[in-house]
């Protein structure tokens, strides 16, 4: 069965510096999502993108943050100076149509930790 | 907006009791429901959905979900619970439009005793 795949599984990371997490989407879904669970807390939505723009983005989601997708299969959350709050595990997803009936399938996440 | 609550924060089970997770949901509309499990260091793995028809589905694993409008609730359950269903339950709602986020519920931790 096809899977997202996230990279890495673990990133430690000075606060201040930058940090690019990666995920292939499974290849023929068309939206991808980025989540943040911070320890012990619920799964927050962070962004949605479609057709090369974000499509929606919450509040968490600030100038800080950025997503891309680079090429046919990877799609990209930079994190720009970093901060102690955002150690978390970032989870990717994606879905084949978008409608709101289609689960989104997650990867495994990257755990980040910033010192 | 919406929300989803799952009132128990930890359940302990033994292995071949039976199982029921809460979720309650706050949505003005036909909200699409999902259940999802993360099992220690792993990502979100989907059991079931609902959007419509039959209000009980079935799902992965034996799980199965009954959803009961006029209650707001989306509980999951399962007969016999088995020693690797150990693991975090996450209730999640989405919206009825395209391309948009899933409201999680803060997640239920499941143990077995065996």
């Amino acid at each position: 069965e096809p899977e997202v795949t996230q990279t890495p599984s673990h990133q430690v990371t000075q606060m201040g510096q930058e940090v690019i997490l990666r995920c292939v989407p499974i290849s023929n879904h068309l939206y991808f999502y980025w989540y943040r669970q911070i320890l012990g807390q619920k799964v927050e939505f962070l962004v949605s993108f479609y057709n090369n723009e974000i499509s929606e983005k919450s509040e968490i989601f600030d100038d800080q943050f950025s997503v891309e997708r680079p090429d046919g299969s990877n799609f990209t959350l930079k994190i720009r100076s970093t901060k102690l709050e955002d150690s978390a595990m970032y989870f990717c997803a994606s879905s084949d149509t978008g409608q709101s009936n289609q689960p989104q399938h997650f990867g495994d996440g990257t755990r980040l930790s910033i010192l | 907006a919406q929300s989803v609550t799952q009132p128990d924060i930890h359940i302990t089970v033994s292995e071949g009791a039976s199982l029921e997770l809460r979720c309650n949901y706050s949505y003005g509309a036909t909200p699409y429901l999902f259940w999802y499990v993360q099992s220690p260091g792993q990502g979100l793995q989907l059991l079931l959905k609902y959007f419509s028809g039959d209000t009980l589905v079935q799902g992965i694993k034996g799980f199965e979900a009954e959803f009961k409008r006029s209650q707001s609730s989306f509980n999951l359950r399962k007969p016999s619970v088995h020693w690797s269903d150990a693991a975090e339950y996450f209730c999640a709602v989405a919206p009825d439009n395209y391309g948009q986020n899933f409201v999680f519920g803060p997640g239920t931790r499941l143990s077995v005793l065996p």
